[in-house]
């Protein structure tokens, strides 16, 4: 199976802040990689698919870049409303695999 | 309106089974490949089965394989996820998700992009 590492586990950042979150894939996945974030208490919600590319609706803060086995979630200014849980997965193979996700908390 | 809404948690005695649905509403659910995700308490976000299309290609988790049986019934819009053999390590909330995909660059990327709200699954042991 294919491992996702992500770093860090948390991290704290204060608003407007450039905040950047990293995952580490155990083989080459070339850009099949997603993100998404989870809020307290809700269904995780898509962010970035292929690496790259915005999900409709999502904030033009965010941004990915990456491929083979090192990936980059970037979110230009931190808002408030950024507080979740992100997670990298990988579409790679037909058994998907996630991060173990990375806290994102307000100073 | 796209949503899934997943139903059947519940509190259950290890070892015994428990059938989790997942309803479709807004699109039609045959033409979307499925995936039941789940999340421990406190914990991130495990992946645990696919099924393909016309519910010929399975995949499963080797944490649930051998235990838990995905499957489909397009006719309902509906999927399922029978848990047998449950055991106090599988308590979680219950996602299904729905997987689409999209070409970029000649080559299709697939994407969960709607998720239900979730259902809990608590076992007792």
């Amino acid at each position: 199976d294919i491992q996702m590492t992500q770093s860090p586990s948390s991290l704290s950042a204060s608003v407007g802040d450039r905040v950047t979150i990293t995952c580490r894939a155990s083989q080459n996945i070339g850009t099949y990689l997603n993100w998404y974030l989870q809020k307290r208490g809700k269904a995780p919600k898509l962010l970035i698919y292929a690496a790259s590319s915005l999900q409709s609706g999502a904030p033009s803060r965010f941004s990915g870049s990456g491929s083979g086995t090192d990936f980059t979630l970037t979110i230009s200014s931190l808002q408030p409303e950024d507080i979740a849980i992100y997670y990298c997965q990988q579409s790679y193979s037909n058994l998907d695999t996630f991060g173990q996700g990375t806290k994102l908390e307000i100073k | 309106q796209v949503q899934l809404e997943e139903s059947g948690g519940g509190v259950v005695q290890a070892g015994r089974s428990v059938r989790l649905s997942c309803a479709a509403s807004g699109f039609s659910l045959s033409r979307y490949t499925m995936h039941w995700v789940r999340q421990a308490p406190g914990k991130g976000l495990e992946w645990v089965a696919f099924i393909s299309y016309d519910g010929r290609d399975k995949y499963y988790a080797d944490s649930v394989k051998g235990r838990f049986t995905i499957s489909r019934d397009n006719s309902k819009n509906t999927m399922y996820l029978e848990m047998n053999s449950l055991r106090p390590e599988d308590t979680a909330v219950y996602y299904c998700a729905r997987k689409d995909q999209q070409l970029k660059m000649n080559v299709y990327y697939y994407y969960m992009d709607v998720w239900g709200r979730g259902t809990t699954v608590t076992v007792s042991s």
